[in-house]
């Protein structure tokens, strides 16, 4: 397919348990996002990368999230000891670059996460 | 002041008219104007982009710009019920899309 794609679709998992998101961008874009939203809420920046650097990681929630990205293509968002209030989608993007109009961000579908 | 504005709605209009979408921002270097689809349970779909003050047209859809007022709008002509959706508002800071709450639009048939 030429879209993001984004799996698992939905993750329902305990409390306390680690999750990993995984996204899979539009080959040849070089930045790479993660974005959250919750239930009523807008969509909340998480992190941006540039290759596989992430020169911005302050909208991390928290220090039990991170993300990683391997050979400029896909990422996985990790989220250890989940807690009720990251139930939200998380949602992937990528651009062909992060400057003007190559930072046109395409939207993958997104997974569902519930925190039991 | 929050970054990125918009009416939350509902806006309703009926079938074959101008749908009227308006967006406000507070950062005045922002350079870069996006507008999203989004329906129900689904991701935002990028629908049009602008970058200079004026208008852009591509098909049903015009985005408008002023700098100037800090204002992008976004106008869909003769609405069909398929536009039914959520529209959001994204302004770029750097490299971050700031995404408006969004205004849900429901066109009546």
């Amino acid at each position: 397919g030429a879209g993001v794609s984004q799996s698992p679709s939905n993750k329902v998992t305990e409390k306390g348990k680690d999750v990993e998101l995984r996204c899979d961008p539009i080959s040849g874009h070089t930045a790479l996002y993660w974005y959250r939203q919750s239930l009523g809420q807008g969509l909340e920046f998480l992190i941006y990368f540039q290759g596989n650097s992430a020169p911005d990681k302050s909208g991390l929630p928290s220090d039990r999230f991170s993300a990683e990205r391997t050979g400029g293509s896909v990422s996985t968002l990790t989220i250890q000891r989940t807690q009720q209030e990251d139930s939200a989608v998380y949602l992937c993007a990528s651009s062909p670059g992060a400057i003007g109009a190559y930072n046109e961000q395409f939207f993958g579908p997104g997974t569902r996460l519930t925190v039991l | 002041q929050k970054e990125v504005e918009q009416n939350s709605g509902p806006l309703s209009v009926p079938e074959g008219a101008i749908a009227s979408l308006n967006c406000t921002y507070s950062d005045r270097v922002s350079q870069s104007f996006f507008w999203y689809r989004q329906y129900s349970g689904k991701s935002p779909e990028l629908i049009m982009s602008i970058y200079s003050n004026g208008d852009k047209e591509d098909g049903r859809f015009t985005a408008q710009l002023n700098k100037a007022s800090q204002y992008v709008s976004l106008l869909i002509r003769d609405s069909q019920p398929s536009d039914s959706a959520t529209y959001l508002c994204a302004v770029i800071r750097g490299y971050q899309l700031t995404f408006g709450k969004g205004t849900k639009l429901s066109v009546i048939p």
